[in-house]
């Protein structure tokens, strides 16, 4: 099975633009979850959809949105970016539908830098 | 609020060594889910257990274990006869269950540094 992949992999964006990250999910999964990886803040959960739903939100301004397809392909979107949003944006799916929690497979994740 | 905390920043062993990654979590919840990944150098996160808050037995895979105890709410991992390949940051994460699954929350990670 082909694993979670996340494009584009690298991307230079100036201040105040906006960017959009995606990610296919593992074949079956229908949960992705974004994660913000930065040096100073560690991991940090941004968002997850399930069944093209927004289930849970962590805490991050409104610039952060996103959206799940029917096909459970998941995009994020940064808007008016700052230098602060410079970080590694981990995507990852699983199999977590309601009562459990699965393990969830990380993508290789988007290095965002802002200028 | 659910918290996790990996107390220890950096480890270095020499080869062969066992070493012990501490984790420590807060959580009100009475069913919830613990897991360790590993994050190589190369940056992907990867998975490497998960355990349910019912389920205190300990787990042997190969050279890793792990030692759950909710008494002291502590989900430790051990690495026996330590190899340079184990060289990576570690990360401790806890979920909750029902809708709460697909978030998980992380320690800030151990970074282990395995010499030959």
């Amino acid at each position: 099975k082909a694993g979670v992949t996340q494009t584009p992999r690298y991307l230079i964006k100036t201040r105040g633009q906006q960017v959009t990250l995606s990610c296919s999910p593992i074949s079956g999964h229908r949960s992705v979850s974004w994660y913000q990886q930065t040096p100073g803040q560690g991991l940090q959960f941004l968002f997850e959809y399930f069944s093209e739903t927004q289930r849970n939100k962590g805490n991050f301004p409104g610039r952060f949105s996103g959206r799940q397809f029917s096909n459970s392909r998941s995009e994020m979107n940064v808007s008016t970016l700052e230098l602060g949003d410079s970080a590694l944006y981990l995507c990852a799916s699983s199999l977590a539908g309601t009562g459990s929690s699965y393990e969830q497979y990380f993508g290789p994740g988007t290095r965002l830098t802002v200028t | 609020a659910q918290k996790v905390t990996q107390a220890q920043t950096e480890i270095s062993v020499v080869e062969k060594e066992d070493v012990t990654l501490d984790c420590v979590y807060e959580t009100r919840d009475t069913t919830y889910y613990l897991f360790w990944y590993k994050q190589p150098p190369s940056g992907e996160l990867v998975f490497l257990i998960r355990r349910n808050s019912f389920d205190e037995q300990n787990e042997i895979s190969g050279r890793y274990s792990w030692n759950f105890q909710k008494s002291t709410s502590s989900f430790n991992f051990t690495i026996t006869a330590s190899q340079v390949v184990d060289s990576a940051v570690y990360f401790c994460a806890l979920s909750g269950t029902y809708n709460q699954g697909g978030k998980l929350i992380f320690g800030q990670g151990t970074e282990l540094s395995v010499k030959p």
